[in-house]
């Protein structure tokens, strides 16, 4: 994965509970990211951080939260708000104009 | 806003058989291309790219070229192997450095022996 980790690979959610999805990187990069894949609906943005402390909504941000504490990580809540959580949740780096190198993403079902 | 429009899929062939994967886009400026492929249940991975007018970027038997004056990035192959499905995503990013990258919805490529 090129130095970028996420765990767990499968997460289970419950109606009603908050979930936690890690994103670690071991490359330095200032910039991180969140998206979500559904079927046929590619990878949309959920949020995005360029540096520590601070962090932007992407296009479908409502039911999730994340936090920026150490630039290694950038952990996504899926809270309860969010009332479609079933999707593969994939964090990436942004390499300039390299375009971006991928985790090797969290498949979270609701159950 | 930015926008990517690859062809639906699934596009199916058989094993040495020429691959087209078409892709225009809509953006300002002049944006960065990029085509991923990702792999059942894995993240994507970077295939090529081309930051651009006119670049050609190829990679692993694939090319695309950046045509400004159509606003494609059409991906080509000469002759697709099993091993080549998957699911390949043209993407864009409009400025190098640390911008979003907007994905298209993705193709997906079945290759049959």
């Amino acid at each position: 994965d090129g130095g970028i980790t996420q765990s767990p690979k499968y997460l289970f959610r419950k109606e009603g509970q908050n979930v936690t999805l890690s994103c670690e990187q071991n490359l330095n990069h200032d910039a991180m990211y969140w998206y979500r894949q559904d079927p046929g609906q590619g990878l949309r943005l959920i949020y995005y951080s360029q540096i520590v402390n601070d962090f932007q909504k992407g296009d479908i941000a409502e039911g999730y939260s994340v936090s920026r504490e150490k630039k290694e990580s950038f952990p996504l809540t899926v809270t309860s708000a969010q009332k479609n959580p079933t999707a593969f949740y994939l964090c990436a780096i942004a390499q300039g104009p390299y375009g971006y190198t991928f985790g090797s993403g969290t498949r979270l079902t609701v159950v | 806003g930015n926008s990517v429009t690859q062809m639906e899929g699934p596009v199916t062939l058989s094993e040495e058989a020429f691959l087209t994967i078409n892709c225009t886009y809509t953006a300002t400026g002049y944006p960065s291309l990029f085509w991923y492929v990702q792999y059942p249940g894995e993240g994507l991975q970077l295939l090529l790219k081309a930051t651009k007018a006119d670049d050609k970027g190829s990679n692993k038997g694939f090319e695309a070229t950046y045509r400004k004056e159509t606003t494609s990035f059409h991906l080509e192959k000469g002759s697709v192997q099993v091993s080549d499905s998957a699911v390949y995503f043209c993407a864009l990013s409009d400025q190098s450095g640390y911008s979003t990258l907007t994905f298209g919805k993705g193709t997906m490529l079945l290759v049959s022996p």
